[in-house]
C-alpha cells in the first residue's frame, strides 16, 4: 500500500530565500508524481508533474526533482516570495493504478 | 482555458438526506477523480473514471456511488449523510497524467 509524507510540516522562512520540501513515497513503482500548492479554503493548483521516466521537471522558480529508486521528491522554490505563502502537497499514482494518493503536506509561510 | 466546473458550490443538508454533487471535467480529459478533503486534512481519493467506466476506488463508503456519464460529466451521489460526511469534496480531470482540480464543493451536514 502507497505512503506518501512530506517534511517539514510547517516552515516559516524571511522573503528571497531558496526552499526545498520534500516528499517520500514508500512504493518505487510510481507513474506519476504531482506537486500542488493550495491556499486556504481553496482548491488545488497544479505546479509540475513529473513522470515516472523523467528526473526532474521546472517552471519559472520552481524545480522538481524524481529519485524512484529512494522514494524521494524534492520541490524547490527559488526566491521565496510572500505570495508562495500556502500549503504544498504532493500526490503519486503508482503503477498500474487510477489513484493518486496525498502527502501530507508542507504549510509554508514567507514572511516579508 | 476552460477549467473543472463543479456544483453546487456549497451545500448544506441535515443528516440522514440524501446529495449529488456534479463536475463537468475540462473538454476532451478522459480521466475524472473523486477526492474529499476534511478540514485540516489531505485529499483522500474516493473514487475515479477512465472512459466513463470505473476505473479504481479508495476509500470510498458504502453510502456513496458516482458515475460518469455519456458527455463526460461525473455526479457523486451521497445517501444517509452524517456529519463526518462534512468536507470540501474536489473533483479533478487529467488527460495523459497531469491532474487539474475544480474549486471544490464545501457540504456541510447539520
Amino acid at each position: 500500500k502507497q505512503e506518501v509524507t512530506q517534511i517539514p510540516a510547517a516552515l516559516s522562512v524571511p522573503e528571497g530565500e531558496n526552499l526545498v520540501l520534500n516528499c517520500s513515497f514508500t512504493d518505487s513503482a510510481i507513474y506519476n508524481l504531482q506537486w500542488f500548492r493550495q491556499d486556504p479554503g481553496k482548491g488545488l493548483t497544479s505546479l509540475l508533474l513529473i513522470q515516472s521516466s523523467q528526473r526532474e521537471q521546472t517552471s519559472g522558480r520552481l524545480n522538481a526533482s524524481l529519485d524512484k529508486s529512494s522514494g524521494r521528491s524534492t520541490l524547490y522554490i527559488a526566491a521565496s516570495q510572500p505570495g508562495d505563502s500556502a500549503t504544498y502537497l504532493c500526490a503519486v499514482r503508482t503503477s498500474g493504478t487510477y489513484k493518486y494518493i496525498f502527502g501530507t503536506g508542507t504549510r509554508l509561510k514567507v514572511l516579508a | 482555458a476552460a477549467g473543472v466546473i463543479q456544483s453546487p458550490r456549497h451545500l448544506i443538508k441535515e443528516k440522514r438526506e440524501t446529495a449529488t454533487l456534479k463536475c463537468y471535467p475540462i473538454p476532451r480529459h478522459d480521466t475524472v477523480y473523486w477526492y474529499q478533503q476534511g478540514p485540516g486534512q489531505d485529499p483522500q481519493f474516493l473514487i475515479s473514471f477512465y472512459e466513463k467506466m470505473q476505473s479504481d476506488k479508495g476509500s470510498i463508503p458504502d453510502r456513496f456511488s458516482a458515475q460518469q456519464f455519456s458527455d463526460y460529466h461525473s455526479e457523486l451521489n451521497m445517501s444517509s449523510l452524517e456529519l463526518g460526511d462534512s468536507a470540501l469534496y474536489f473533483c479533478a480531470s487529467s488527460l495523459v497524467g497531469e491532474q487539474f482540480f475544480g474549486p471544490g464543493t464545501r457540504l456541510t451536514v447539520l
